[in-house]
């Protein structure tokens, strides 16, 4: 039973075009999050979001936008895709309040891969 | 914005030796977390730490919060091929919501 899914795995499109990574955890935790994983295998967050509010947004260029359609769904829309976008993103997902708030399932990731 | 620094960057190592990393940072911390990443797949949570000071164990791993909130450690005894991965620590203060992840250590066990 998959906790934290994404779809696709792997996405490789050309520069300019717009693409969505779809992300479901059926945990049901209240807050979800996206990250970047870039070559180097650094860990960035990029976006919270809470019983489908977003709550952190870490300077990420507006060409992406996370939509929660639901709390068990948080999707990420990138527009005018660039070279730069290239990476692993992360979906993850964790309890509200208390303790176990703190920790984070993740997803498998999806590779992007800009060309 | 809180910065972790986690050393090493990488590890090479014989297989059964011990492995230590950690986390520092420049700001106090209320919750430590340490993940492992496998190749091709996501962190998954190997512990948590909750309390200053405190030392907890997972098998072969243990972890402890250090004293002054601002830096944690992992350990691994008797490492095996299978520990091979990216090992992040993670850092979070309630008051701002987010973990803060460290740039990860990444472990090679020669067999």
């Amino acid at each position: 039973d998959t906790a934290v899914s994404q779809t696709p795995k792997y996405l490789v499109t050309q520069m300019g075009n717009d693409k969505s990574i779809k992300c479901e955890q059926n945990l049901g935790h209240d807050t979800m999050y996206w990250y970047k994983q870039d070559s180097k295998k650094f860990l960035k967050i990029m976006f919270s979001y809470n019983n489908k509010e977003l709550i952190i947004n870490e300077t990420v260029p507006n060409r992406f936008s996370p939509k929660s359609p639901d709390k068990a769904h948080l999707n990420l829309h990138i527009n005018s895709l660039e070279l730069g976008d290239s990476a692993v993103y992360f979906c993850a997902s964790s309890r509200q309040g208390g303790r176990l708030s703190n920790e984070q399932f993740f997803g498998p990731g999806t590779r992007l891969t800009v060309l | 914005g809180q910065q972790l620094n986690q050393s090493p960057q990488s590890m090479f190592i014989q297989e059964g030796e011990d492995v230590s990393m950690n986390c520092t940072s420049s700001s106090i911390f209320n919750t430590w977390l340490w993940y492992k990443q496998d190749p091709g797949e996501g962190p998954v949570l190997l512990i948590a730490l909750y309390k200053a000071g405190e030392l907890t164990s997972n098998g072969r791993l243990t972890a402890q919060f250090g004293i002054t909130r601002k830096d944690s450690f992992l350990n691994i005894s008797a490492s095996i091929p299978s520990d091979v991965g990216i090992y992040f620590c993670a850092g979070l203060n309630t008051n701002a919501g987010k973990s803060t992840f460290g740039d990860g250590t990444t472990l090679t066990v020669k067999p």
